[in-house]
């Protein structure tokens, strides 16, 4: 079982639309989690980091279920410009500095 | 400005030929990460520098090494490039080691081996 999975996609999506993903991590130990984004051919930029209590920044809710151990993004008002591959990560819980990547969910917003 | 730089962009070399990729940063990080990115697929990370300390992923092949010379630069080395490891090696900085550290990448140098 992979330490962080994703639903690859690709999720097709009108623009306007409320899409979610959602991520599920091995480890009930770990203890940072975060959403990057990655457009193609161009390296990860963190979008949000995720805490136990959800947070907002904007048209963007991350939540955080310790107790099924799965991470969500949700995306309201989709827009072209959000099209892109978002990566689930998730740190471990010891003092490593590791970042454990999942594979990306591809969203694709249309016109 | 870019904070963290990689060079060159775009790299090809052959199948067993040396290859070494560069990066450097501005922000004063103690970390310096290298993270291996196949088409597709997560990064995953070969291993880091805390300071001068180096701490190699279990999983990392003996084919690839790294150098920090210096708290700016760090320098990942394939000894003798295969075909499977052609991939996009990104770097990335954090500050230091905490649960709430971000990372901050490099753009990445993509990697053809013919």
């Amino acid at each position: 079982r992979k330490e962080v999975e994703q639903d690859p996609g690709p999720f097709n999506v009108p623009e306007g639309a409320t899409v979610a993903f959602n991520c599920t991590y091995s480890n009930s130990a770990s203890q940072s989690f975060f959403w990057y984004r990655q457009d193609c051919r161009k390296e990860p930029k963190l979008l949000m980091s995720v805490y136990s209590s959800g947070n907002e920044d904007g048209r963007f809710t991350a939540q955080l279920n310790r107790a099924s151990q799965y991470i969500s993004l949700l995306i309201r008002d989709s827009k072209l410009s959000d099209s892109a591959t978002y990566l689930c990560v998730v740190k471990g819980s010891s003092n490593t500095g590791k970042l454990i990547f999942g594979q990306g969910t591809t969203l694709q917003v249309k016109p | 400005d870019a904070m963290v730089i990689q060079n060159p962009r775009y790299q090809v070399t052959q199948f067993g030929k040396p290859v070494t990729l560069s990066c450097s940063q501005t922000l004063n990080h103690n970390v310096m990460y290298w993270y291996q990115q196949k088409s597709s697929q997560a990064p995953k990370l070969l291993f880091h520098y805390y300071d001068k300390d180096f701490n190699n992923e279990a999983d990392t092949p003996d084919n690839f090494q790294s150098r920090r010379p210096n708290t700016s630069f760090c320098f990942l080395d394939i000894r003798s490039p295969g075909l499977g490891d052609a991939a996009m090696y990104l770097c990335a900085t954090s500050r230091d080691l905490g649960d709430n550290e971000k990372l901050f990448f490099g753009s990445g140098t993509q990697l053809s081996v013919l």
